[in-house]
């Protein structure tokens, strides 16, 4: 299948600074970009779809202003995690999907975030 | 709002075939039925997907009712590797458009493959 890339795979950060997710896909072109959020011994819970070159919708509930999502090319998409708190640490997970691919969504390692 | 119905968990002896059921009594004819497995602390992979024929690939085969109600997914000959939480999930599939629907998780079933 398809190779979908996240880095970094984990990282820590203090309160109150930013930290930037990104995902690549590395063998075709991903139109639609996708990020979920986990926590520990919960379901993947959709935080936003992102299409190339346009912004980025978002699921009810999600914080726009707090979680930035970019798509700049058809290969990378960031998520940034801005002024964050101890409740934001997560396992973040993207995906990606093409209509070449017949649609089929492909999903990164994940990146876990801890917030101290 | 998961559209479908899976067990909470499951054992599986090693070496035997694993049957994951699925209920999606409300699939829409545009809907295809997908499997993911997700391996602690890992993104999820892609298994198979169907939308109304039995498929089989080189990891499992998906048999689906003929009134596209409930799926099974079978693992031929599970291993201890096979031990995840396998999610079905229903998505519309718009091939050759950039209009992809998105994939909404339910709680999975957790398969324990034993010795």
């Amino acid at each position: 299948g398809a190779v979908v890339s996240q880095h970094p795979s984990w990282v820590i950060c203090k309160s109150g600074t930013s930290v930037k997710i990104e995902c690549r896909s590395l063998d075709f072109q991903a139109t639609t970009m996708f990020w979920y959020r986990q926590f520990p011994k919960q379901s993947l819970m959709l935080m936003a779809t992102s299409n190339e070159g346009s912004k980025a919708t978002y699921e009810q509930g999600v914080e726009k202003d707090k979680f930035l999502i970019n798509h700049a090319s058809l290969t990378l998409s960031t998520l940034t995690v801005t002024s964050a708190h101890p409740e934001d640490s997560s396992f973040y997970i993207c995906s990606a999907s093409t209509p070449n691919s017949g649609n089929t969504i492909y999903f990164g390692e994940g990146s876990w975030l801890t917030v101290v | 709002d998961a559209k479908t119905t899976q067990p909470p968990s499951m054992d599986c002896a090693e070496g035997r075939a694993a049957n994951l059921p699925c209920n999606h009594s409300t699939i829409s004819g545009n809907e295809y039925v997908y499997w993911y497995r997700q391996i602690h602390s890992q993104g999820p992979q892609y298994i198979i997907h169907g939308l109304k024929n039995n498929e089989t690939n080189e990891m499992a085969s998906l048999i689906i009712t003929e009134d596209r109600k409930s799926s099974t997914l079978i693992l031929p000959h599970a291993t201890l590797r096979d031990t995840a939480v396998y999610y079905c999930i229903v998505r519309a599939d718009l091939h050759g458009s950039s209009n992809t629907g998105k994939l909404i998780f339910g709680q999975g079933t957790t398969l324990q493959v034993k010795p």
